[in-house]
This record gives C-alpha cells, sequence and structure tokens, in this order.
C-alpha cells in the first residue's frame, strides 16, 4: 500500500511564526503536492512538484513556499503565519507505472490553527 | 480550463437504500475522473477512477461509478448504503493524463440506520 505520512496532525501556532509541515512518501512517486482544505471550499491545491527540486505553482500559493530536496520528502512552508491560513493541510503523492498509475494517494492530514 | 461540480451539499438516505452521489464536469479534452472519501478527521482515501473503456467503474468498497459523455457526468452509485458510508466525497477532473486535479466542493452523505 502507498504510505503518505504527515509528521504533525495539530499544530498551534502564533500568527509572524515561520511554520514547517513535513510530508513523506514511501513508494518512489515522482509526484507530491500541497493542498488546502476548507469546508465549502473543497480542496485547493498550493504547489505540486514533478521531481526532486522542481515546484510549481498551484491555485493558491500565495503566502506559501516549498522544498523538495529529496523525492521522498516535500515540506510546504508558511513564511509568516497568518490566522486566515488555519486549516486542514492535505499532502499527496503520484506515481507513474502500473495499477497505481496516475491516482494521487492522501495522507492523513495536518490540522493548522494560527492564534 | 477544468471544472467540476457537486450540486448537492449533502444527501440523506437510509440504510439498505440505494445511493447516488452526483458530480458534472467540464474539459476541455478527454477527462480523467476519480473519486474519493473522507471520513472525519482523515486524509482523503481513493474510491475509483475513470481513465477510459467501459462507461461503468467499479471501485472500493462496493462503490461504482458511471461516465457519461454527453451529459458530462461521473455519479458515484452503490445499490445498498450502509452507516458506514457516512461521509465527505470528493468528485475530482484532470484534463490530461499526469495533470492537476480539480476537486469539487464536495457531498456531505448521511446514512441513517
Amino acid at each position: 500500500d502507498v504510505k503518505v505520512t504527515q509528521s504533525s496532525r495539530y499544530l498551534v501556532k502564533r500568527t509572524g511564526e515561520k511554520v514547517f509541515l513535513e510530508c513523506v512518501q514511501d513508494m518512489d512517486h515522482e509526484n507530491m503536492f500541497w493542498y488546502r482544505q476548507d469546508p465549502g471550499l473543497g480542496l485547493r491545491l498550493i504547489y505540486f512538484s514533478y521531481d526532486v527540486k522542481m515546484k510549481e505553482k498551484g491555485d493558491i500559493p500565495e503566502g506559501y513556499s516549498v522544498s523538495r530536496e529529496k523525492k521522498e520528502r516535500f515540506s510546504l512552508i508558511l513564511e509568516s503565519a497568518s490566522t486566515n491560513q488555519t486549516s486542514m493541510y492535505l499532502c499527496a503523492s503520484r506515481g507513474g507505472q502500473g495499477l497505481s498509475g496516475n491516482t494521487i494517494y492522501f495522507g492523513e492530514g495536518s490540522w493548522l490553527t494560527v492564534v | 480550463a477544468q471544472s467540476v461540480a457537486q450540486p448537492e451539499d449533502q444527501v440523506n438516505v437510509a440504510e439498505g437504500n440505494p445511493l447516488t452521489v452526483k458530480c458534472t464536469y467540464s474539459v476541455s479534452g478527454n477527462p480523467y475522473l476519480f473519486w474519493y472519501v473522507q471520513y472525519p478527521n482523515r486524509g482523503l482515501q481513493f474510491l475509483l477512477k475513470y481513465i477510459t473503456g467501459d462507461n461503468l467503474v467499479k471501485g472500493s468498497y462496493g462503490f461504482e461509478a458511471e461516465f457519461n459523455k454527453s451529459q458530462t457526468s461521473f455519479h458515484l452509485k452503490k445499490p445498498s448504503a450502509l452507516v458506514s458510508d457516512s461521509a465527505l466525497y470528493f468528485c475530482a477532473v484532470s484534463e490530461y493524463s499526469w495533470g492537476k486535479l480539480q476537486f469539487g466542493a464536495g457531498t456531505q452523505v448521511v446514512v441513517t440506520p
């Protein structure tokens, strides 16, 4: 089974803090994604990465950055957290071959509260 | 541009009755369509996908979905709902095989005993 692990399930941070959300996948997938989920808005793509050191902006990249130094790890960074970034953050990965091709697999999510 | 609509915020159904969750999409080319389910405080779990081939796709937990190109729809169905099917369901579409997924807003399914 594909395993996407988000190291922090629940975080509480103060306004202005720098926040790191970490994600690791164990299936050697090339593609990785960060989504934000808010009630009534569904999932919105923040950033994605097609391969190591490659990144592209999604639909709502403002206030966020990402890092992908190794294939298995994709980090989301909030440079200066704000209260409107309180949300559920979902990491996902997608492989290229076999039965799992095209399918995006999600982690359990990280609930971030900014106070 | 691609888009997906889930017209119902919530679907209520009695246990044992058929369950349908609606999804319509818009893409410029051939669609790649997915259904995911989310249980409370959990990530999204993949249910099924349509890439090409048969219009009726079978997936996990007894769910299936019917692709209708003329109506640009991909409705999720289950012949006999269980209380444990109560969850949030998301439809998603992509224009390309390896493109970005566009998600709908989600439909809350409530199955009552």
